[in-house]
This record gives structure tokens, C-alpha cells and sequence, in this order.
């Protein structure tokens, strides 16, 4: 079956430490984008990428970086600049070309608890 | 920008109906509406494109305005099924959908009671 799946469901780190949450997808899509979702704040756009080694920032990309090696790919780290880490982490794909506008697909998403 | 989603949160009884709106100071290329349950990822419901548009999905449609700055989600004779949260997401019109960015709102909590 075709998805995507994010690893692991829930991650813990200390404070000051850097994290990596990994999102794969194997649905042949070439845009990949990253969303942290807070309570009240609807789901926020970190990073997104469009093509194998090429990505944006989003609207709250300050202390996250990403990579963008493999079409089926799109890691995320989480770096100990981020002031506020704790929250929950989505990873999303979809099509993309102007002629295949459609949906984005969601992983089931990363708890990160920064202690 | 941010659009603005309202109400903020709506209680229902089973078979009720609700409204849910999105709006936009600036014209919009394209909105996406999702359904999110507590603790699963967000689900597609659907896309509107066109001003004036209106789509279904089965008890679930949405409008586009005219003026392409407003989109409205209508649920009819709700289900228990229905309850979560429902997000839109909007492409601006300057964006000529070329950058497959969306903004989403705060989201609207749903809970349909039997």
C-alpha cells in the first residue's frame, strides 16, 4: 500500500539536544512538506520542497533544517535553536504539475516532548 | 496570510447541520479543505478552484465566492462520523499555483452528540 510514515510516533529529547524525525513516502510524489501543529494554531508550514535537492522555508523554519536527497525523503531536524520544540510534528506529500493540483497526503505524524 | 476560520468551534446534535467559513483579506488561487480526527493525521475532503465553484462530497459541499475570498464548508444532517477538526488551506491568487504552498487557519472543532 501506498503512504506516507514518519518515525517514530512519539520521541522524547533533552533539552539542547538536536533530533531528526524522518518522513518517507512512497506514492511517486515529487513535493514533500513539513508542519508543526500546536493546540489552536492549526497546522504551520516549516519547510517544503518541491523536487529532489531543492526546498523552501515556510512560514516557521527558524531552528529546523531539512534535506531533500531522495525523491522519497524529506527528513527533518529539529536543532536546539528552536526555542519552543515541543509540538506535534506532520509530514505531508502531493503532486505536483499544474494540470494535477489535488491533495495533500499526511503521515500519521511525530509527538516530540523536549525535556 | 493566515486565513480566518469561524466559528471556532460548533457543537451539534446528530442530524443538525453546520456551517463552517473561511476567509481571506486577498483574492485566493485555490481551497482545500481537511478533516482532522484527535490524534490522526489530516484528511483531504476537497478542493475548490473556481470562483463561484461549488463541490460535494457526500453529505459534506463547499463554495468558492466570486470574488475568490471566502469558502464555506456545509454539513448536512451530521453524523457522529463528522466530529473533528476542520481545517481550510489557501493558495493566493499571486501565487498563479505555482509553488504548491498552502496556509492553512486555526481550525474549527466539531463535535457531533447523539
Amino acid at each position: 500500500d501506498g503512504g506516507i510514515t514518519q518515525s517514530p510516533k512519539y520521541l522524547f529529547r533533552k533539552e539542547g539536544q538536536n533530533v531528526t524525525l524522518s518522513c518517507e513516502q512512497n506514492l511517486n510524489h515529487d513535493a514533500m512538506y513539513w508542519y508543526r501543529q500546536d493546540p489552536g494554531q492549526g497546522l504551520r508550514l516549516i519547510y517544503y520542497s518541491q523536487i529532489v535537492n531543492d526546498f523552501q522555508k515556510g512560514d516557521i523554519a527558524e531552528g529546523y533544517s531539512v534535506s531533500r536527497e531522495k525523491k522519497e525523503s524529506f527528513p527533518l531536524t529539529v536543532t536546539s535553536a528552536q526555542k519552543n520544540p515541543t509540538a506535534f510534528y506532520l509530514c505531508a506529500s502531493s503532486r505536483r504539475g499544474p494540470a494535477l493540483r489535488g491533495e495533500q497526503f499526511f503521515g500519521p505524524g511525530t509527538r516530540l516532548t523536549v525535556l | 496570510q493566515q486565513p480566518v476560520q469561524s466559528p471556532q468551534a460548533v457543537i451539534l446534535r446528530e442530524g443538525e447541520d453546520a456551517v463552517i467559513n473561511c476567509s481571506s483579506s486577498k483574492a485566493l488561487y485555490s481551497v482545500h479543505w481537511y478533516r482532522q480526527k484527535h490524534g490522526e493525521a489530516p484528511v483531504f475532503l476537497m478542493i475548490l478552484l473556481k470562483g463561484g465553484e461549488q463541490k460535494g462530497h457526500e453529505k459534506i459541499s463547499a463554495s468558492f465566492n466570486e470574488k475568490k475570498q471566502q469558502s464555506s464548508l456545509y454539513l448536512t444532517a451530521s453524523q457522529l462520523s463528522y466530529s473533528g477538526t476542520y481545517f481550510c488551506g489557501t493558495e493566493p491568487l499571486t501565487s498563479g499555483g505555482s509553488n504548491y504552498k498552502l496556509t492553512f487557519g486555526k481550525g474549527t472543532l466539531l463535535t457531533v452528540n447523539p
